[in-house]
Formats: C-alpha cells, structure tokens, sequence
C-alpha cells in the first residue's frame, strides 16, 4: 500500500498537551497530506506538502501545525490539544499512475483520543 | 470551489441484491472521480478512478462506476453484493488543474445482511 506508516497508531492524551504524529514513506512521493476523519464529514484536509519544507493548509488547520524536514516523512503536531481533535488521522501520498494524474493512498491512521 | 454529495448515508441490503450508491460533484471543469472503501477498522482503498476515456470504469472486487458528465454524478454499482463488502464508501473527486487536492464526500455506509 505504496510503502506508508504511521505512527503511534493509538493514542490518548490530556487536553493542553501538544502531540506529534508521524507520517513516513518509503517511495519519494512529493506530495504528502495530513487528513482527519469524523463521522459524517468524511475526510478533510488538514495540511499538505508538496516538497521538502514546502507546505500548505488544507480546510481544517486551525489548531495544527506540519513540518517536513526529509522527503519521507511529514509531521503533524497539535501543539496544545483540544476535545475537538479526537479523531481519526489519515496520511496520504500522491503517486502518479496516469498521464499527468496522481491518485491519493492513504496510511492505515493514528487514533486520537484527547481527554 | 468543488464539492462532493453522497446523500445515501446508510444503505442496507441483503446478499446477493444489486447496489448502487449514488455521488453527485459540483464543478465546471474537467475531474478526475475516484471512490474508495473503508473496511470497519482499515483505512482507505482505492476501488476505482476516472481520468478520461471510457466513462464506464471497472474497479476491483466487481465494482463499477458510470460517469455521466451532463448530470455531473459518478455513482457506484455492484450487480450482486456480499457480505464482505459491508463497508464505508467514499467518493472522491479534483480538478485537473488542482491535481494535488482531492475532495471527499462524507461517506456511504454499507451493511450487508448475510
């Protein structure tokens, strides 16, 4: 599942407490995404990167940060977590398959509780 | 901006009944239309895509999508489902001139009765 992980794939943190998730790719893939996934919105874009130190916000930044220092990996940090930032987090890739297309795959998510 | 409808929320059918979940777009321009399935606990799998060509698109597991450009819909069809295709449909769609973003809608949930 073009070669992502994430990491921690679980956890539960203390409101007011900042957080890291890892994303990691084994491919060179240039673009990156950072997603959260709430029941009846789907999916929705947090941040993206587009190269080394090359970042965007997505629809739902607010309250999160991105940094990507290496092509293989790109950090989301939550640096004072909130109730509302329980969720499901998905990192994705974007590879191209065809022409000039790219088709998005998705890591297998980090689960955030935050009491 | 571009955005996804699936209005089915919750679809419930019976092993071996046809499916068909239904996604509707809004934007003017050329897309690429993709869905994926979330199986309970996984992550997202791509089922199929289109880019351009034929706008009836075969993905894995049986599933095919219809593009029809003048209705702007993309919706999903299974002449005979299982019960492991219980599971959370997601259509997805971006502009050619944005390819770095994809939309999502919110999701069809399936649940199959054995």
């Amino acid at each position: 599942d073009a070669g992502i992980t994430q990491s921690p794939r679980h956890k539960v943190t203390e409101t007011g407490t900042p957080v890291t998730l890892r994303c990691h790719q084994t491919e060179n893939h240039r673009y990156m995404y950072w997603y959260r996934q709430d029941p009846g919105h789907g999916l929705r874009l947090i941040h993206y990167s587009y190269g080394v130190k090359d970042t965007d916000k997505g629809e739902v930044s607010d309250g999160y940060s991105v940094s990507r220092s290496k092509t293989e990996d790109f950090l989301l940090t939550l640096e004072s977590a909130t109730s509302s930032q329980t969720s499901v987090y998905f990192c994705a890739i974007s590879a191209p398959t065809s022409g000039n297309q790219e088709t998005q795959y998705f890591g297998p998510g980090t689960r955030l509780l935050v009491l | 901006a571009q955005s996804v409808s699936q209005h089915n929320h919750h679809v419930i059918l019976s092993e071996a009944a046809s499916l068909e979940l239904g996604c509707n777009y809004s934007y003017g321009g050329t897309v690429n239309l993709f869905w994926y399935v979330q199986y309970p606990g996984q992550h997202l799998q791509l089922l199929l895509k289109y880019f351009s060509g034929d706008p009836l698109v075969k993905g894995i597991k049986g599933f095919e999508a219809e593009f029809i450009k003048s209705k702007f819909s993309f919706n999903l069809r299974k002449p005979s489902v299982q019960w492991s295709d219980t599971a959370e449909y997601f259509c997805a769609v971006n502009a050619h001139s944005s390819a770095s973003k994809i939309i999502f809608g919110s999701g069809t949930r399936l649940s199959i009765r054995p």
